[in-house]
């Protein structure tokens, strides 16, 4: 089936640095999504990605849509203790479907 | 706005018995998907419910079902649960059926022992 190739797989950087990771696919999706979930919890979409080559901010997070449209970073900004967690990134291949393929994550440590 | 509610939060079951979980969507939220979520596969889509309709299946064994109510409110099912069926279960919302912004609920907990 699809599938979605997420890296790094795990970061653990230091408070203050800059964070870049992406997903690639052999598939052509018609929007991407990046959510980040804590422990305990469903993940929280963070920025969503609708045409090929947009750049979108929300804060200190950025995401592209590959021009291929096959492909997405997120990068993170200045990292604080509370961006841990992990990102996940998610593909919608087909518009009339609510359906979501999803990165296998990254897990973000940051140290203070 | 209330957000996605999923009820129980934890549930403990015996294999071989059978289980329903809750959601309840964003107020005005016409879309309801369900997805497992474990350590080796991650997060794996289920099915997704519109009007009352299931619109898309995942690759699941039909121990797996869902329905859909006219008040959008959805509930899946597990029958013969097995050891492999422990997983973290998320519902998200869409506001209609194809719209890929999807709001998740903080999941409910399954364990098969």
């Amino acid at each position: 089936g699809q599938q979605l190739n997420q890296s790094p797989q795990s970061m653990f950087i230091q408070e203050g640095e800059d964070v870049s990771m992406n997903c690639t696919s052999s598939s052509i999706f018609n929007t991407w999504l990046w959510y980040k979930q804590e422990p305990g919890e469903g993940p929280v979409l963070l920025i969503a990605l609708y045409k090929a080559g947009e750049l979108t901010s929300n804060g200190r997070l950025t995401a592209q849509f590959g021009i291929t449209r096959k492909d997405s970073f997120l990068n993170i900004s200045a990292s604080i203790p509370s961006d841990v967690g992990i990102y996940f990134c998610a593909g919608q291949l087909d518009s009339n479907t609510g359906k979501l393929i999803f990165g296998q994550g990254t897990t973000l440590q940051v140290k203070p | 706005k209330a957000g996605v509610t999923q009820t129980p939060r934890y549930l403990i079951k015996t294999r071989g018995q059978q289980v329903t979980l809750s959601c309840s969507p964003i107020s005005g939220h016409r879309s309801v998907s369900w997805y497992q979520q474990t350590p080796g596969q991650g997060l794996q889509f289920l099915f997704e419910y519109f009007s009352e309709t299931q619109r898309n299946k995942g690759n699941f064994p039909g121990r797996f079902s869902g329905r859909q109510f006219s008040n959008s409110r959805s509930e899946m099912n597990v029958s013969t649960l097995e050891l492999g069926d422990s997983a973290l279960y998320l519902c998200a919302s869409t506001s209609q059926g194809g719209v890929a912004e999807a709001f998740f609920g903080q999941g409910t907990r399954l364990t098969v022992v």
